[in-house]
């Protein structure tokens, strides 16, 4: 079985700074994992996605995330956010190489961009 | 391209009556559907797959029989609520799938509100 822990629940920033998204899995096999973006009352945009290759993934929306084997990790950053940012974000695994697709989810980061 | 849609997207019923919910795939056939329901800032949490032509798969928890998943074609999957009642209030989203492939594609989700 796989599980996500998303280390923040709620990140508040101003317009312009960076930010980092944190999210750590846990999983006895090779997974793959995605960012989602879930804006008020509307259903989840793909972001970004890890299946292989580079560790660096490049997303839409100006968003990066980084894939550490070694920490379990795949944060989301960007260098300067916009208002429109403003959004729930998820990240999310799945186990390579099977037939199951089944995405498992983080609790999700509140993350809210200040004028 | 992969547009998925839901249909409704609110609904508001009594308690005991049933509601349907409709997830298609507008510009792709989707093999595989996912039904998700979400409780306000929570993350999502997986019901059941289905597959078309196949009786879905519910995940340990879920009611079957209250929670009825038709997927009769490559571009349409129902969720019935059955005899709803106000705990099973709730955002309710979809995703689908276009052949064997690690990538969801979620619909906008439906908010079901049972007085």
């Amino acid at each position: 079985a796989q599980s996500v822990t998303q280390l923040d629940s709620q990140v508040p920033v101003f317009e312009e700074a960076p930010v980092e998204l944190r999210c750590n899995y846990s999983s006895s096999v090779s997974v793959y994992l995605f960012w989602y973006v879930q804006y008020p009352n509307q259903g989840l945009q793909l972001l970004l996605k890890y299946l292989s290759g580079s560790t660096l993934v490049k997303g839409i929306n100006g968003f990066e995330a980084e894939f550490n084997k070694s920490q379990t990790s795949f944060h989301l950053r960007k260098p300067s956010v916009h208002i429109s940012d403003t959004a729930e974000y998820f990240c999310a695994v799945t186990p390579s190489g099977g037939s199951n697709y089944k995405l498992t989810f983080g609790k999700g980061t509140l993350l809210t961009v200040n004028p | 391209g992969a547009v998925v849609s839901q249909h409704p997207s609110w609904v508001i019923c009594k308690s005991g009556t049933s509601v349907k919910i409709e997830c298609r795939s507008l510009d792709f056939q989707a093999t595989t559907m996912f039904w998700y329901r979400q409780f306000p800032k929570q993350s999502l949490m997986l019901m059941a797959t289905s597959n078309e032509g196949s009786k879905a798969t519910y995940e340990q928890g879920v009611e079957k029989d209250k929670f009825l998943i038709n997927h009769a074609s490559l571009t349409l999957s129902t969720l019935t609520v059955t005899s709803a009642h106000p705990e099973d209030s709730s955002f309710y989203i979809c995703s689908a799938t276009s052949g064997p492939s690690y990538e969801q594609y979620f619909g906008p989700g439906t908010r079901l509100t049972v007085t």
